[in-house]
């Protein structure tokens, strides 16, 4: 167990809706990543949050959006969603103060989203 | 920009045979950190080492090794004596401090028992 905790493990949607996926970091972790995986594009970053503020961007679409709140914990917004959004999203966490060398990342199980 | 090659696509080998998982890596950052991150069957992405650009020491645990050289650009990891349970898809990652880690495509290792 990784520490690192997303909901909802599975989700189905159809095409044209919105949804929320939500992660909670590790205890003490300040950085959240989000992770998109299709077996087209592999692992591709999404985006990072670091104590609240995000902190780098990557090929997140624009119909996406992600925030950190201040209890830390993450959620990744997906909407007008097509098909090719079909994907395992990962949320990670890393950096913990108390471990300032500490530079790993620790996914959370994942979020399985099949849009129909 | 960041590069991570994992050339082996699928490896299969049978159980207790050795098997070694090839990576390259591509950056102009002087000091970054490599990783290996195992995702069994059941899909999540487990940590198994970090390696700093300036430690080039290998790694020894249990059944696995890690082979850091920073003259050919590669970070290789070696199962040893392969066990079924090692049948998983291998991630390779680089990172420079605190930032998002770029992914090889993976190598699907399958132990036949």
């Amino acid at each position: 167990d990784s520490g690192v905790t997303q909901t909802p493990k599975h989700l189905i949607t159809a095409t044209g809706q919105r949804v929320t996926l939500r992660c909670s970091p590790r205890s003490g972790d300040l950085s959240v990543y989000w992770y998109q995986q299709s077996l087209d594009q592999g692992l591709q970053f999404l985006i990072q949050y670091y104590n609240g503020e995000e902190r780098a961007k990557g090929n997140i679409l624009e119909r996406f959006s992600a925030q950190q709140f201040p209890d830390l914990h993450s959620e990744l917004n997906l909407s007008s969603l097509e098909l090719g959004d079909s994907a395992l999203y990962f949320c990670a966490s890393s950096f913990n103060p108390d471990r300032p060398n500490s530079y790993e990342q620790y996914f959370g199980p994942g979020t399985r989203l099949t849009v129909t | 920009a960041q590069k991570v090659t994992q050339a082996q696509t699928e490896i299969s080998v049978v159980e207790k045979e050795d098997v070694t998982l090839d990576c390259v890596y591509e950056t102009r950052d002087t000091t970054y950190y490599l990783f290996w991150y195992k995702q069994p069957p059941s899909g999540e992405l487990v940590f198994l080492i970090r390696r700093n650009s300036f430690d080039e020491q290998n790694e020894i645990s249990g059944r696995y090794s890690w082979n850091f050289q920073k003259s050919t650009s590669s970070f290789n990891f070696t199962i040893t004596a392969s066990q079924v349970v090692d049948s998983a898809v291998y991630f390779c990652a680089l990172s420079t401090k605190a930032q998002k880690l770029v992914f090889g495509q993976g190598t699907r290792l399958t132990i036949n028992p």
